[in-house]
Parts: C-alpha cells; sequence; structure tokens
C-alpha cells in the first residue's frame, strides 16, 4: 500500500526552465509534508516543507504547493540549474505520536541539461 | 543547521557475522532518531524508531532481534544487524530531529552494507 507516489520516475528539464515534480498521498492523516533531495550513496538533504495548513511555501528557487483536497502536492524549481539533477523524494508524516516517522514516495530522478 | 553523522559510510562483512552502525547528532540532542533502509531503486522505508532510555520501536516486518536498536545517550544512537545475510544488504541511513520543535528530519549519509 504505497501512500506516497510519486508517479513519474524520471524529470528532464533544460537549463533555466522551471521543473515541476509531483506527489500524491492518500493518508488524511498526513499533515505535514516534505522535499528531499538524494545523490547516489549519500543521505537525503533537506529541502523544503510544508503544513497542511498552508498551501505554499516559498524559499529561494524552491516552492511547494499544497493541495490538500486532492491530496497533491508539487515541487517547483525555478530557474533549473545543473547541480539540481538528483533524485527527489517528498515524504509525509501525520501528526501527534507519529510526527517524525516519514513516509516517502519512490523518487523522481531530475536531470537538468546546460 | 542540524547535522546528523552516520559512521561507517560503507562496509562489506561476511555471512553470518555482525555490524554496527552508529549515528550521531552533532550539534543538537535528539530524544528520537529513526532508522530506514533503501534498496536499490526503491523508497527509503522507516525500519524502527531509537528512543533514547526506552526500547526502540520496529515497524511491522522488521525482526527485532536481527536489528538491535540501542539509544543511549541523547546524541547517539547505534543499529546492529545481527547475523547478517546477504539479503540484508543495503543502505542504511539514519535520522533525528531537534527535540521540542516542529523541525524538518535531518539524515545522516548512509551506510552501504554489502554481506558476502
Amino acid at each position: 500500500d504505497q501512500q506516497v507516489k510519486q508517479n513519474s520516475p524520471s524529470l528532464s528539464v533544460q537549463e533555466g526552465r522551471i521543473s515541476i515534480l509531483n506527489c500524491d498521498y492518500t493518508n488524511s492523516m498526513f499533515d505535514y509534508f516534505l522535499w528531499y533531495k538524494k545523490y547516489p550513496a549519500e543521505g537525503p538533504t533537506f529541502l523544503i516543507s510544508i503544513s497542511s495548513i498552508k498551501d505554499k511555501n516559498e524559499d529561494g528557487r524552491f516552492t511547494v504547493f499544497l493541495n490538500k483536497s486532492a491530496k497533491h502536492l508539487s515541487l517547483h524549481i525555478v530557474p533549473s540549474q545543473p547541480g539540481d539533477s538528483a533524485v527527489y523524494f517528498c515524504a509525509a508524516s501525520a501528526g501527534g505520536t507519529s510526527y517524525g516517522k516519514l513516509t516517502f514516495g519512490q523518487g523522481t530522478i531530475l536531470t537538468v541539461h546546460p | 543547521g542540524a547535522v546528523v553523522s552516520q559512521h561507517p559510510s560503507w562496509v562489506i562483512c561476511k555471512s553470518g557475522t555482525s555490524v554496527k552502525i552508529e549515528c550521531r547528532s552533532l550539534d543538537f540532542q535528539a530524544t528520537t532518531m529513526f532508522w530506514y533502509r533503501q534498496f536499490p531503486k526503491q523508497s527509503l522505508m522507516l525500519m524502527a524508531t531509537s528512543n533514547e532510555g526506552s526500547k526502540a520501536t520496529y515497524e511491522q516486518g522488521v525482526e527485532k532481534d536481527k536489528f538491535l536498536i540501542n539509544h543511549a545517550s541523547l546524541t547517539l544512537s547505534t543499529l546492529t544487524v545481527t547475523s547478517a545475510h546477504p539479503e540484508d544488504s543495503s543502505f542504511y541511513i539514519c535520522s533525528a530531529r531537534e527535540q521540542g520543535v516542529r523541525s524538518p528530519l535531518h539524515f545522516g549519509n548512509g551506510t552501504r552494507l554489502t554481506v558476502t
């Protein structure tokens, strides 16, 4: 039962353009969502998060949008840079005693071409 | 920012031996740490929650006698893979967050375990 899904295994974007990575979830108890970036043989690096009380959070080139009714979130990277090439995971957490236990999506490989 | 250090970064061991992986929070205290595992081309899966001063809680399907977790201090959790088998070969990653605040989890760099 995949509670967090990233349906696009890969995405290829030209440098300078926008990258949009999508994530869907099924568990209505999730109330905190995060995006991580990961290189091979390294641990995930936190990028940006959003609480369910918000629908948008922005940090520099990264913006996360949350659509609770659709149980969908997306990460926008503008402008995309070759250094952004990595695997991107979305993750979700429920509140209360479950907070901190993350459920991850399968990941999307982003390739930004110069 | 918060830093989580994991050691070793890679280890090769023979079947039947045990391997210990350390996870340290370097600039914050963590009453709770989390251990994840990632198989090739798959997502990260939570294995267990490590609680300082008490027993770890394991996710369904994770053998607690095989994956021993000790959280002896507010900055150190260890995962010991006992009697390792080739199917235990995986990428093990620990994570922690600062206590008292709703902050994101920070991850260590992971440990690549290969059991021959």
